[in-house]
């Protein structure tokens, strides 16, 4: 079994829905939790940080982690044909110099105008 | 400023052959990171540098695998004899002094091809 679990997808949706992605892990010392966002052949870029459990907004995005469950999610609300990508979760144990992250398979997600 | 740079993007080669992939990080960034993206897969890590030293090289699959980092700049990810199972994204990833997960920047990759 994975450390952390992501659906793949793809999945897809019409312009202006509410997405909701989601990851699961095992690891209960995971601390510090993360979204990113990856386009066709570049690398991922971070979307939002999270720390511990709780809600985090930023704009069209909310990230929730619910260490109790050890489930974190994505929404995108408004999505746009923009948001086509595959979303990758990931997770650390601390945040010092050289902690890694373990990440989970990514969802690609496809808005469809 | 300019971002983390890979090369090659692209790099085709036959079994047992050598390939070295290349890593320019964000300028001033001390730590460096390789990461490896198989298709459908999550990022897998293979090494961290802080300057020139791998404090870490738990990630490396086998002993085919080394990676250098010179000047506290720069770093080549080596891969001898290399297999089909070999193929992947190699990405890399930079971030200042300190190490913060938020301010870890990745490179587009070397899409790497075994025949």
């Amino acid at each position: 079994q994975k450390e952390v679990e992501q659906d793949p997808g793809p999945l897809s949706v019409p312009e202006g829905a509410i997405v909701s992605l989601n990851c699961t892990y095992s690891n209960s010392a995971f601390q510090y939790f993360m979204w990113y966002r990856q386009y066709s052949r570049k690398g991922p870029e971070l979307l939002m940080y999270t720390y511990s459990s709780g809600n985090k907004e930023d704009g069209r995005f909310t990230a929730q982690v619910d260490k109790s469950s050890k489930y974190i999610s994505l929404f995108i609300r408004d999505s746009q044909p923009s948001d086509s990508a595959t979303y990758l979760c990931a997770m650390s144990l601390n945040n010092n110099a050289g902690n890694m992250l373990t990440f989970g398979g990514g969802t690609r997600l496809m808005v469809k105008p | 400023g300019a971002g983390v740079s890979q090369s090659p993007s692209n790099k085709v080669t036959e079994k047992g052959k050598d390939v070295e992939l290349r890593c320019d990080p964000i300028s001033g960034h001390t730590a460096l990171y390789w990461y490896r993206q198989s298709l459908g897969q999550g990022l897998e890590f293979l090494i961290y540098f802080q300057g020139n030293s791998a404090p870490d090289k738990s990630g490396l699959p086998s002993d085919r695998f080394s990676a250098e980092r010179t000047g506290g700049s720069v770093s080549t990810l080596t891969i001898q004899r290399t297999q089909q199972e070999d193929s992947a994204v190699y990405l890399c990833a930079s971030s200042p002094a300190g190490g913060r997960v938020e301010k870890l920047f990745f490179g587009s990759g070397t899409q790497l091809s075994v025949l």
